[in-house]
């Protein structure tokens, strides 16, 4: 049973330029949550997303983030004109339905974005 | 304004003794809570929950207390072992109280387990 995947795991882009960021959550798991960590600090919730849904962007920022999660295929986080403050490690979560009483969500090994 | 806080950076321990991870939370609304361990280059991984009408969870090795009076909980680890060696992270969420389910993390506590 495949855990959360995500790709690419190391990314560089240029100022200016567009990033773009997948996940593919674990089999079964139909809820998807992306977070950002910047160094020496924790996880910073940016974004909840179901099959076709945004249920909560309170976390992203006005401009330049956007993220989907279609109903084929893996969730993407798209950042345009990336700036150097964009620097850091993006991780995907996935979690079960709700209702079945699991909680818990599952990460995957992250994206590492660096802007030059 | 960190909803969730971790106030030791590191911790440092002998192996095969215990290990304690404090956690401090501010949000009342917060009805779940989490630990997870991460190693460097990697993800999360999730350890241990434990919901708030519980004031104890075990798994193995380890348990978690909550103290909702004092919004307070703490991760137990024993023996500590090597392997546990990494930053270990706090997280809670108000599953019914708006947030969605998204996690709110603390900044994370570096483990050190001595030989």
């Amino acid at each position: 049973n495949a855990g959360v995947m995500q790709n690419p795991r190391h990314l560089v882009r240029r100022r200016g330029q567009e990033a773009r960021l997948r996940c593919s959550p674990m089999k079964g798991h139909s809820h998807v949550y992306w977070y950002r960590q910047l160094p020496e600090e924790g996880l910073k919730f940016m974004v909840y997303l179901q099959k076709e849904n945004i249920i909560d962007e309170s976390g992203m920022p006005k401009e330049r983030f956007s993220a989907e999660f279609p109903k084929e295929g893996p969730s993407i986080l798209r950042i345009q004109q990336v700036v150097r403050g964009d620097s850091a490690a993006y991780f995907c979560a996935s979690s079960p339905l709700p209702d079945r009483g699991d909680y818990e969500q599952y990460f995957g090994p992250g994206t590492r974005l660096t802007v030059t | 304004d960190q909803q969730v806080k971790q106030n030791s950076p590191s911790l440092s321990v002998q192996e095969g003794r215990i290990s304690i991870l404090n956690c401090d939370y501010t949000n009342s609304m917060f009805d779940y809570f989490l630990w997870y361990k991460k190693y460097p280059a990697e993800g999360p991984t999730f350890l241990i929950s434990i919901s708030s009408i519980k004031d104890k969870n075990e798994d193995g090795r380890f348990t978690v207390f909550l103290n909702k009076s004092a919004k307070h909980l703490s991760l137990h680890i024993v023996p500590s072992q090597p392997g546990d060696s990494a930053v270990y992270f706090c997280a809670a969420s108000a599953r019914y109280g708006g947030s969605q389910g998204n996690l709110i993390f603390g900044k994370g506590t570096k483990l050190s387990v001595k030989p």
